[in-house]
């Protein structure tokens, strides 16, 4: 099976710096994606990282470690916009038809204060 | 593109009545996906489909089935509804390259008395 921790809530300030955290186990990893949500809207997809290192997308970054099951997601210069739930989500490479299925993480309630 | 649409956006049901979910994109994907979304949680994955005619059982298919008859479309009908189905349901599509992420369609909330 897999299982997926994240935080359940941060709290940040207009301007500033988050990192939320990841940490999974699970046996054939084949990727990690982070998801936005926010409250009553579907989830949008943010990032994708399937080898070690950063990858960066404005404002958004995320960070991959496989040998250590972690991930983070960075959020810079923090807007109030960004309150949102955010969810990590882990591929495993079952193979077959299960290619590209998607175990969840309980999500990361960020909010955003002035 | 309209992208994924859900119907409907809202629903009661009464236990032990049956309805279905439906779900269609015009992105052409072959893969796609029904979810449920419990309040303070992540998603669970009911059941998913690579491609019109094959479907499989996610990590909670009880109470569900599912058809896939052509690329578009991907209904989810509910049987025998029971309190333990009020949730909120994402369908979902990706296509088969690339990062394979998956986009959402808006939802169905479901509540069930």
């Amino acid at each position: 099976g897999q299982n997926i921790d994240q935080p359940t809530e941060m709290t940040a300030t207009e301007g500033a710096i988050v990192q939320i955290n990841c940490t999974y186990q699970t046996s054939g990893f084949n990727g990690l994606f982070w998801y936005q949500q926010h409250a009553g809207e579907a989830p949008t997809f943010l990032s994708y990282n399937v080898l070690d290192g950063l990858e960066e997308k404005g404002r958004f970054s995320s960070f991959l470690s496989r040998s250590k099951g972690y991930s983070y997601l960075l959020l810079k210069e923090l807007q109030m916009k960004d309150s949102a739930s955010y969810l990590c989500a882990v591929r495993r490479n079952a193979g077959g038809t299960s290619y590209g299925k998607l175990t969840f993480g309980q999500g990361t309630i960020l909010t955003v204060h002035p | 593109n309209a992208g994924v649409t859900q119907t409907p956006k809202f629903r009661i049901l009464k236990i032990g009545q049956s309805m279905t979910l439906q779900c269609t994109q015009d992105m052409n994907h072959n893969y796609m996906y029904w979810y449920r979304q419990d309040p303070g949680m992540g998603l669970k994955l009911i059941y998913y489909s690579v491609g019109a005619g094959i479907t499989d059982k996610g990590e909670v298919p009880n109470g569900y089935n599912v058809s896939r008859s052509t690329t578009e479309d991907f209904p989810l009908r509910l049987e025998l509804a029971a309190p333990s189905q009020t949730s909120v349901y994402f369908c979902a599509s990706s296509s088969g390259t690339g990062g394979h992420e998956q986009y959402f369609g808006p939802g169905t909330r479901l509540t069930v008395t």
